[in-house]
């Protein structure tokens, strides 16, 4: 069963700084997805990551993808208020199979 | 088009109503997923079809009744819920291979009393 963690679950940040959400996962897989979701509001997808060594970034986050550790970081730089959410990593192995998502991180950015 | 619409937004219902819950999409995706989602939890898998057919179905009770009747619409019936079934009810949609990725639609907060 793949199973999909993140760490930290919790993160309260300041403006300004830097910090790294990291997803583990337990299958080997090519696919991992991260997603972005403001409270009451549904999945906003940030980045498809397909491939060892991806990289993609958008604004303020950068993802990347390592298969052979299983592993993937979401690192935010310079915070701002603007990116408090939560935030989930999830990976699939087929299409139209199932997407596990990890437990979520919920990011807070404090002025 | 690139979204997939789910109707009603919001859905306050009985323990002894029967509602449905309804998704659209027309980028020509070939899977469609309900997932469930509590507060402050990941989404969870319900059902999966694939082809308009049910591939998936994750021990989900008969009370939610999944159908697909073409390659674009995606219902979820609803009978006899209780009120721990309240939450989130997301649905998604892919294609069956590339390119990856899964839109979500913005979902029905679902309510049971």
């Amino acid at each position: 069963e793949l199973k999909v963690e993140q760490n930290p679950l919790f993160l309260s940040m300041q403006e300004g700084k830097n910090y790294t959400i990291y997803c583990n996962y337990s299958t080997t897989s090519d696919r991992l997805y991260w997603y972005r979701q403001d409270p009451g509001k549904s999945l906003e997808s940030l980045f498809v990551l397909l491939s060892n060594g991806a990289v993609k970034q958008e604004g303020r986050l950068m993802a990347s993808l390592d298969t052979k550790a299983r592993l993937s970081t979401l690192h935010i730089t310079a915070a701002v208020h603007d990116l408090s959410a939560t935030y989930f990593c999830a990976v699939d192995i087929t299409s139209g199979s199932r997407l596990t998502f990890g437990e979520g991180t919920q990011l807070t950015v404090n002025p | 088009d690139t979204e997939v619409t789910q109707t009603p937004k919001h859905l306050v219902m009985g323990m002894t109503n029967k509602k449905s819950l309804k998704c659209e999409q027309h980028m020509g995706h070939r899977a469609m997923y309900w997932y469930k989602q509590k507060a402050k939890k990941p989404p969870e898998l319900m059902f999966v079809y694939s082809y308009e057919k049910l591939s998936i179905n994750e021990s989900v009770p008969s009370r939610f009744s999944p159908e697909c009747p073409n390659s674009s619409l995606l219902n979820l019936h609803l009978h006899a819920l209780q009120p721990e079934d309240s939450a989130l009810y997301l649905c998604a949609s892919s294609h069956l291979g590339p390119p990856y990725g899964y839109t979500f639609g913005s979902g029905t907060r679902l309510t049971v009393v």
